[in-house]
């Protein structure tokens, strides 16, 4: 079953903009975590965020976790032509432990 | 170097065989997992696997089998049942299972014709 929903689902931004994506899941969750795909390739884990924390950073990217609204956000600052890629978000359902995986926004970052 | 490598990168096959896909992580994780993705779709959970010698079905495991006889080893069989086998599959492993960011391999592009 698919649980967390990207939105949206494409963006294209130019070079030195902030690109936000959001993420929506139905269940509790034990954590929720962000991936990067660049096409062809594995995944690479960016942030994870537990479901008792509000806010993490990781150099130039920011997100936030709503528990009560059941969303989570993933904010890249001063965006690069490198960080064009698709990010998907992943929860980790309490009880069950899986993963589950959105279907991803893919960024379009133009020098 | 530390890491999962996935071999072969592009698998050809006539419909109707079996094949098998090598995953393998120098990581020292206790859990790893098998994943299929269709184009312009996220992951879906074929197996995984907590432990040496123990492995469980995911949402997809249909047409599927899976061995974790070594803990760095974790291969994939793709069986002739499977109706949709062509698709991109990632492994991935993570410290132990639940709680844990998990590391993926570069993957493998199956094509069945």
């Amino acid at each position: 079953s698919q649980q967390g929903e990207e939105d949206p689902q494409a963006l294209s931004i130019q070079e030195g903009e902030n690109a936000t994506m959001n993420c929506s899941y139905k269940t509790s969750i034990n954590n929720l975590q962000w991936y990067r795909q660049n096409s062809g390739r594995g995944l690479v884990h960016l942030i994870l965020i537990r479901s008792n924390e509000r806010e993490k950073h990781s150099g130039r990217l920011r997100v936030t976790l709503d528990t009560s609204k059941k969303s989570s956000s993933l904010l890249i600052t001063a965006s690069r032509a490198a960080d064009t890629a698709s990010y998907f978000c992943a929860t980790e359902e309490a009880g069950s432990y899986q993963l589950t995986f959105g279907k991803g926004t893919k960024l379009s970052v133009i020098p | 170097d530390g890491g999962i490598t996935q071999s072969p990168k592009y698998l050809f096959r006539k419909e109707g065989q079996n094949v098998t896909l090598s995953c393998e992580q120098n990581l020292n994780h206790d859990a790893m997992y098998w994943y299929r993705q269709d184009p312009g779709q996220g992951l879906r959970l074929i197996y995984y696997s907590q432990i040496v010698n123990d492995f469980q079905k995911g949402d997809i495991a249909e047409g599927y089998s899976v061995s974790r006889e070594k803990k760095e080893s974790f291969p994939l069989t793709v069986t002739s049942a499977q109706k949709n086998p062509t698709a991109f599959y990632l492994c991935a492993s993570s410290i132990s299972f639940g709680f844990y960011e998990q590391y993926f391999g570069p993957g493998t592009r199956l094509t069945v014709t």
